[in-house]
Protein backbone atom coordinates (compact mmCIF):
# COMPACT_ATOMS: atom_id res chain seq x y z
CA UNK A 1 0.00 0.00 0.00
CA UNK A 2 0.89 3.35 -0.66
CA UNK A 3 1.59 5.48 2.65
CA UNK A 4 2.74 9.00 3.27
CA UNK A 5 3.55 9.66 7.15
CA UNK A 6 4.59 12.98 8.89
CA UNK A 7 4.67 12.14 12.62
CA UNK A 8 5.42 15.69 13.92
CA UNK A 9 2.39 17.24 14.57
CA UNK A 10 4.20 20.82 15.26
CA UNK A 11 7.99 22.28 15.24
CA UNK A 12 9.01 25.17 16.78
CA UNK A 13 12.88 26.64 15.56
CA UNK A 14 14.52 30.09 16.21
CA UNK A 15 14.99 32.67 13.66
CA UNK A 16 17.69 32.31 11.67
CA UNK A 17 18.61 28.45 12.70
CA UNK A 18 17.88 25.61 10.44
CA UNK A 19 15.40 23.08 10.97
CA UNK A 20 13.90 19.72 10.04
CA UNK A 21 10.93 18.24 9.14
CA UNK A 22 10.33 14.53 8.37
CA UNK A 23 8.65 12.64 6.07
CA UNK A 24 8.69 8.83 5.21
CA UNK A 25 6.94 7.12 3.13
CA UNK A 26 6.20 3.39 1.21
CA UNK A 27 5.41 2.66 -2.19
CA UNK A 28 5.40 -0.64 -4.58
CA UNK A 29 6.46 1.55 -7.36
CA UNK A 30 10.16 1.75 -8.63
CA UNK A 31 9.17 5.80 -10.39
CA UNK A 32 7.84 7.40 -7.97
CA UNK A 33 8.43 11.70 -7.14
CA UNK A 34 8.37 13.05 -3.56
CA UNK A 35 7.15 16.89 -2.85
CA UNK A 36 6.80 19.58 0.13
CA UNK A 37 4.26 21.61 -0.23
CA UNK A 38 4.01 25.15 1.89
CA UNK A 39 0.75 26.28 3.18
CA UNK A 40 0.74 29.57 4.81
CA UNK A 41 -3.10 30.39 7.30
CA UNK A 42 -4.08 32.24 4.14
CA UNK A 43 -4.59 29.08 2.27
CA UNK A 44 -2.57 28.85 -1.06
CA UNK A 45 -0.50 26.02 -1.67
CA UNK A 46 2.92 26.57 -2.66
CA UNK A 47 5.39 23.91 -4.56
CA UNK A 48 8.92 24.00 -2.46
CA UNK A 49 10.94 20.86 -3.93
CA UNK A 50 10.63 17.76 -6.03
CA UNK A 51 12.62 14.63 -5.55
CA UNK A 52 12.71 11.82 -8.55
CA UNK A 53 12.91 8.34 -7.44
CA UNK A 54 15.89 7.80 -9.57
CA UNK A 55 17.42 11.24 -8.86
CA UNK A 56 20.95 10.78 -7.63
CA UNK A 57 21.35 14.05 -5.64
CA UNK A 58 19.02 15.38 -3.10
CA UNK A 59 17.03 17.89 -5.00
CA UNK A 60 17.89 21.70 -3.62
CA UNK A 61 16.14 25.37 -3.90
CA UNK A 62 17.46 28.30 -2.61
CA UNK A 63 17.27 28.29 1.56
CA UNK A 64 15.46 24.18 0.75
CA UNK A 65 16.60 21.12 0.42
CA UNK A 66 15.26 17.22 0.38
CA UNK A 67 17.29 14.72 2.74
CA UNK A 68 16.61 11.85 0.32
CA UNK A 69 17.34 8.07 1.99
CA UNK A 70 15.97 5.72 -0.40
CA UNK A 71 17.28 2.67 2.03
CA UNK A 72 15.32 4.31 5.12
CA UNK A 73 12.28 5.34 2.60
CA UNK A 74 12.62 8.78 3.98
CA UNK A 75 12.71 12.33 2.67
CA UNK A 76 12.93 15.39 4.74
CA UNK A 77 12.60 18.83 4.73
CA UNK A 78 15.36 20.87 5.50
CA UNK A 79 15.16 24.77 5.87
CA UNK A 80 18.13 26.37 6.55
CA UNK A 81 18.04 30.08 8.04
CA UNK A 82 14.45 30.11 9.41
CA UNK A 83 12.64 33.55 8.61
CA UNK A 84 9.24 34.67 10.37
CA UNK A 85 7.41 33.95 6.83
CA UNK A 86 8.38 30.56 6.92
CA UNK A 87 5.61 29.90 9.51
CA UNK A 88 3.15 27.60 7.39
CA UNK A 89 1.81 24.26 7.69
CA UNK A 90 4.16 22.26 5.76
CA UNK A 91 2.71 18.67 3.31
CA UNK A 92 4.55 15.86 2.09
CA UNK A 93 3.27 14.48 -1.02
CA UNK A 94 4.33 11.52 -3.06
CA UNK A 95 3.37 10.50 -6.41
CA UNK A 96 3.16 6.96 -7.80
CA UNK A 97 1.56 4.41 -10.76
CA UNK A 98 -2.11 3.66 -10.29
CA UNK A 99 -2.95 1.92 -13.60
CA UNK A 100 -3.42 4.36 -16.04
CA UNK A 101 -2.90 7.58 -13.98
CA UNK A 102 -0.34 8.63 -11.45
CA UNK A 103 -1.97 9.75 -8.14
CA UNK A 104 -0.58 11.83 -5.47
CA UNK A 105 -0.92 11.06 -2.09
CA UNK A 106 -0.65 14.04 1.45
CA UNK A 107 0.90 13.57 4.53
CA UNK A 108 -1.13 15.15 7.46
CA UNK A 109 1.21 18.21 7.62
CA UNK A 110 4.17 19.57 10.15
CA UNK A 111 3.53 22.94 11.70
CA UNK A 112 6.34 24.90 11.86
CA UNK A 113 6.57 28.27 13.93
CA UNK A 114 9.46 30.14 13.53
CA UNK A 115 10.17 32.49 16.90
CA UNK A 116 11.67 35.89 16.46
CA UNK B 1 3.43 33.18 -16.45
CA UNK B 2 0.14 33.27 -14.65
CA UNK B 3 -0.68 30.96 -11.89
CA UNK B 4 -3.70 29.14 -11.68
CA UNK B 5 -6.83 31.28 -11.01
CA UNK B 6 -9.88 30.46 -8.53
CA UNK B 7 -12.96 32.26 -8.05
CA UNK B 8 -14.60 33.57 -5.37
CA UNK B 9 -11.96 33.37 -2.47
CA UNK B 10 -14.56 33.05 -0.16
CA UNK B 11 -17.95 31.70 0.44
CA UNK B 12 -20.40 31.64 2.98
CA UNK B 13 -23.80 30.07 2.20
CA UNK B 14 -26.74 28.35 4.47
CA UNK B 15 -26.99 24.27 4.41
CA UNK B 16 -29.26 22.70 1.47
CA UNK B 17 -28.34 25.95 -0.63
CA UNK B 18 -26.29 25.15 -4.08
CA UNK B 19 -22.56 26.95 -4.74
CA UNK B 20 -20.30 26.90 -7.69
CA UNK B 21 -16.53 27.62 -7.78
CA UNK B 22 -14.07 28.53 -10.99
CA UNK B 23 -10.97 27.19 -11.66
CA UNK B 24 -8.91 28.39 -14.63
CA UNK B 25 -5.28 26.64 -15.20
CA UNK B 26 -2.52 27.61 -15.63
CA UNK B 27 -1.95 27.94 -19.67
CA UNK B 28 -0.93 24.56 -21.34
CA UNK B 29 -1.49 22.35 -18.55
CA UNK B 30 -3.81 19.60 -20.08
CA UNK B 31 -4.62 18.36 -16.49
CA UNK B 32 -6.66 20.04 -13.66
CA UNK B 33 -7.71 18.87 -10.35
CA UNK B 34 -10.00 19.73 -7.64
CA UNK B 35 -9.17 18.73 -3.87
CA UNK B 36 -11.48 19.28 -0.33
CA UNK B 37 -9.35 20.31 2.67
CA UNK B 38 -10.83 20.02 5.67
CA UNK B 39 -9.37 22.49 8.82
CA UNK B 40 -6.20 20.36 10.44
CA UNK B 41 -6.03 17.69 6.81
CA UNK B 42 -4.13 17.25 3.96
CA UNK B 43 -6.05 17.92 1.06
CA UNK B 44 -8.13 14.66 -0.25
CA UNK B 45 -8.78 14.76 -4.22
CA UNK B 46 -12.25 15.10 -5.35
CA UNK B 47 -12.06 15.07 -9.10
CA UNK B 48 -9.34 14.77 -11.98
CA UNK B 49 -9.33 16.04 -15.22
CA UNK B 50 -7.17 15.20 -18.47
CA UNK B 51 -7.75 17.72 -20.79
CA UNK B 52 -11.91 17.35 -20.96
CA UNK B 53 -12.28 13.78 -19.63
CA UNK B 54 -12.93 12.72 -16.40
CA UNK B 55 -9.70 10.53 -15.07
CA UNK B 56 -10.39 9.78 -11.47
CA UNK B 57 -13.47 10.82 -9.25
CA UNK B 58 -13.52 7.96 -7.05
CA UNK B 59 -14.09 10.28 -4.45
CA UNK B 60 -16.53 12.76 -5.64
CA UNK B 61 -19.58 12.61 -3.33
CA UNK B 62 -21.55 12.14 -6.57
CA UNK B 63 -25.02 12.32 -4.89
CA UNK B 64 -23.94 16.34 -4.41
CA UNK B 65 -21.05 17.40 -6.13
CA UNK B 66 -20.34 17.71 -10.02
CA UNK B 67 -17.69 19.37 -11.83
CA UNK B 68 -17.41 19.35 -15.57
CA UNK B 69 -14.23 20.85 -17.65
CA UNK B 70 -16.26 21.41 -21.13
CA UNK B 71 -13.59 22.88 -23.58
CA UNK B 72 -10.65 21.44 -21.81
CA UNK B 73 -9.21 24.58 -20.23
CA UNK B 74 -11.12 26.57 -17.11
CA UNK B 75 -13.88 24.16 -14.65
CA UNK B 76 -16.33 24.16 -12.47
CA UNK B 77 -17.48 22.40 -8.84
CA UNK B 78 -20.64 22.71 -7.82
CA UNK B 79 -22.27 21.27 -4.41
CA UNK B 80 -25.85 21.09 -4.50
CA UNK B 81 -27.00 20.51 -1.61
CA UNK B 82 -24.44 21.52 0.48
CA UNK B 83 -24.43 20.11 3.93
CA UNK B 84 -22.62 21.19 6.90
CA UNK B 85 -19.42 18.92 6.70
CA UNK B 86 -18.81 20.31 3.06
CA UNK B 87 -17.57 23.36 4.95
CA UNK B 88 -13.82 23.39 3.78
CA UNK B 89 -11.32 24.80 1.53
CA UNK B 90 -11.54 24.09 -1.77
CA UNK B 91 -8.01 24.09 -3.63
CA UNK B 92 -7.70 23.77 -7.86
CA UNK B 93 -3.67 22.81 -9.08
CA UNK B 94 -2.74 21.77 -12.39
CA UNK B 95 -0.37 20.12 -14.18
CA UNK B 96 1.43 19.57 -17.22
CA UNK B 97 0.20 16.33 -17.69
CA UNK B 98 -1.01 13.30 -15.57
CA UNK B 99 1.63 11.16 -16.70
CA UNK B 100 4.00 13.51 -15.26
CA UNK B 101 6.37 14.11 -11.84
CA UNK B 102 5.86 17.99 -12.96
CA UNK B 103 4.56 19.02 -9.55
CA UNK B 104 0.36 20.17 -9.36
CA UNK B 105 0.53 24.20 -9.13
CA UNK B 106 -2.28 25.46 -6.82
CA UNK B 107 -4.64 28.78 -7.10
CA UNK B 108 -5.11 30.28 -3.50
CA UNK B 109 -8.53 28.55 -2.84
CA UNK B 110 -12.10 28.96 -1.97
CA UNK B 111 -12.98 29.03 1.57
CA UNK B 112 -16.46 27.94 2.15
CA UNK B 113 -18.47 28.31 5.14
CA UNK B 114 -21.71 26.56 5.33
CA UNK B 115 -24.19 28.00 8.13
Amino acid sequence: AQKITQTQPGMFVQEKEAVTLDCTYDTSDPSYGLFWYKQPSSGEMIFLIYQGSYDQQNATEGRYSLNFQKARKSANLVISASQLGDSAMYFCAMNFSAGNNRKLIWGLGTSLAVNP
Amino acid sequence: EAGVAQSPRYKIIEKRQSVAFWCNPISGHATLYWYQQILGQGPKLLIQFQNNGVVDDSQLPKDRFSAERLKGVDSTLKIQPAKLEDSAVYLCASSPGQYSNQPQHFGDGTRLSIL
